[in-house]
C-alpha cells in the first residue's frame, strides 16, 4: 500500500508567524502532487498542482516546492493570519496503476489572533 | 456557476437498506471520483471514473458500487450498508484524470448507518 505522509499533524501559531508543512510521498512512479486547503464545514479547495521536479508555486502568502527525486513537497505560509486556519491536504498521483489519487491525512493549522 | 452537487447532504439510515448518493457536475469534466473521510485517515478513494462507462477501484471499494452512464453524473451506491460505512463522503471532478488538473469537490454527504 502506497503511503503519503504529512507532518506535523497539527500546528498552533500566532498571527504573523511564518510556518511550513511537509508532504512525503513515494519517489517512484510520480505523476503529480496537489495541495488543497480544507476549511471546517466546507469542501477542499485546490491551492497548487505540481508536476515537475523543482516546481515552485506561489499564491499570495502561500507557496509550495516540489522534490520528486527525494519524494517531498513543502507548503509555506508567510505571515499567518487567522483566516489561514484550516486543514492542508496533499494528494499524490501515480503514473502507474490507473489514475489513483492518494491523499495524506492533512496538517491542521490553527492561527491565533 | 461551476459546481459539483451531491445529494443528500445528510442521511441517517439502517443497516441493509440500499441507498444511492448522487453526484453531478456541470463543468463537462471527464474525471470523477468518490472519497470517504474518516477521522485521522484523510480522504480515501473509493472509485473513480476516467470517462463515460469507464470506472476503476480506488483503495477502499468494498461495499460500494458506481456507474458512469452520462458524463455529468457519477452516483455512489451502497447495496447493503453497514455501520462501518458511516462516514463523510465527497464527490470530486476534474477536466482530466492523472493529476494534471485540480479536483473540484462537492459539499460532502454525511452518512450514518445504524
Amino acid at each position: 500500500i502506497l503511503n503519503v505522509e504529512q507532518s506535523p499533524q497539527s500546528l498552533h501559531v500566532q498571527e504573523g508567524d511564518s510556518t511550513n508543512f511537509t508532504c512525503s510521498f513515494p519517489s517512484s512512479n510520480f505523476y503529480a502532487l496537489h495541495w488543497y486547503r480544507w476549511e471546517t464545514a466546507k469542501s477542499p479547495e485546490a491551492l497548487f498542482v505540481m508536476t515537475l521536479n523543482g516546481d515552485e508555486k506561489k499564491k499570495g502568502r502561500i507557496s509550495a516546492t516540489l522534490n520528486t527525486k527525494e519524494g517531498y513537497s513543502y507548503l509555506y505560509i508567510k505571515g499567518s493570519q487567522p483566516e489561514d486556519s484550516a486543514t492542508y491536504l496533499c494528494a499524490f498521483y501515480l503514473a502507474a496503476v490507473g489514475f489513483k489519487t492518494i491523499f495524506g491525512a492533512g496538517t491542521r493549522l490553527f492561527v491565533k489572533a | 456557476e461551476a459546481q459539483v452537487t451531491q445529494n443528500p447532504r445528510y442521511l441517517i439510515t439502517v443497516t441493509g437498506k440500499k441507498l444511492t448518493v448522487t453526484c453531478s457536475q456541470n463543468m463537462n469534466h471527464e474525471y470523477m471520483s468518490w472519497y470517504r473521510q474518516d477521522p485521522g485517515l484523510g480522504l480515501r478513494q473509493i472509485y473513480y471514473s476516467m470517462n463515460v462507462e469507464v470506472t476503476d477501484k480506488g483503495d477502499v471499494p468494498e461495499g460500494y458500487k458506481v456507474s458512469r452512464k452520462e458524463k455529468r453524473n457519477f452516483p455512489l451506491i451502497l447495496e447493503s450498508p453497514s455501520p462501518n460505512q458511516t462516514s463523510l463522503y465527497f464527490c470530486a471532478s476534474s477536466s482530466f484524470g492523472g493529476g494534471s488538473q485540480p479536483q473540484h469537490f462537492g459539499d460532502g454527504t454525511r452518512l450514518s448507518i445504524l
